[in-house]
């Protein structure tokens, strides 16, 4: 069966410091991948996703990157935090062929 | 561009009563799909219910029932016979045919009440 793993759980960054959040699947090749950001009273807004490696296309022009190095692998990164970075993030996946999407247990990341 | 709307930002039920909540969607395309996740307190992101835009029949699963309205672009929830298990927020999302994405509500935070 297919698994999504997502770390760090919880993450307090001080402003201007680096950050990298991973996301890995497990029990699928070739998946489509994706990073929200799920913020109070405004859902889940998408951020990054992935077709494929080397693969990103950006929704929100922000302070964030995404990469994905290997097939399963897909990392969220900035190079300086801001404060308004701040939220939830949520990694997913789904096989493609408008089927679901599976989400990863979230990461609560604090700039502070 | 595709949107989602989700009119009720929260909502109360009381326990074994029946509640409905509410999402339009705004789309060009005539094949998609919807979907209903549940996120309870510990923001674990969970498929309720999804419906293909293409089968009129509305989707159920368990207590778990949709409102498919294909000409009027609602996609209703109603969760019959309510349990305190069920407060949680709800999304309401949507994939068109020709897009990888995914786009959601902004979440109805539904309460059921003992």
């Amino acid at each position: 069966s297919q698994t999504i793993h997502q770390w760090p759980a919880t993450l307090v960054q001080p402003v201007g410091s680096p950050l990298s959040l991973e996301c890995t699947v497990e029990g699928t090749s070739n998946p489509n991948l994706y990073w929200y950001r799920q913020a109070a009273g405004r859902g889940l807004q998408l951020l990054f996703y992935s077709v494929g490696i080397g693969q990103i296309s950006s929704e929100v022009p922000q302070n964030l990157s995404a990469s994905r190095p290997q097939d399963r692998q897909f990392i969220l990164s900035s190079k300086k935090l801001l404060l308004s970075d701040s939220g939830f993030y949520l990694c997913a996946w789904s096989p493609g062929g408008n089927t679901e999407a599976f989400f990863g247990q979230g990461t609560r990341l604090t700039v502070v | 561009a595709q949107t989602v709307t989700q009119s009720q930002p929260e909502m109360s039920v009381q326990e074994a009563e029946t509640v409905t909540l509410s999402c339009t969607y705004d789309t060009s395309e005539n094949n998609y799909y919807l979907f209903w996740y549940k996120q309870p307190p510990s923001r674990q992101m969970i498929l309720v219910i999804r419906q293909e835009a293409y089968k009129q029949q509305n989707a159920t699963e368990n207590r778990f029932s949709v409102n498919f309205q294909k000409a009027a672009k609602s996609f209703s929830l109603k969760i019959s016979d309510s349990q305190l298990g069920d407060t949680a927020m709800y999304f309401c999302a949507f994939t068109g045919s020709g897009t990888y994405k995914y786009i959601f509500g902004t979440g109805t935070r539904l309460k059921v009440l003992a």
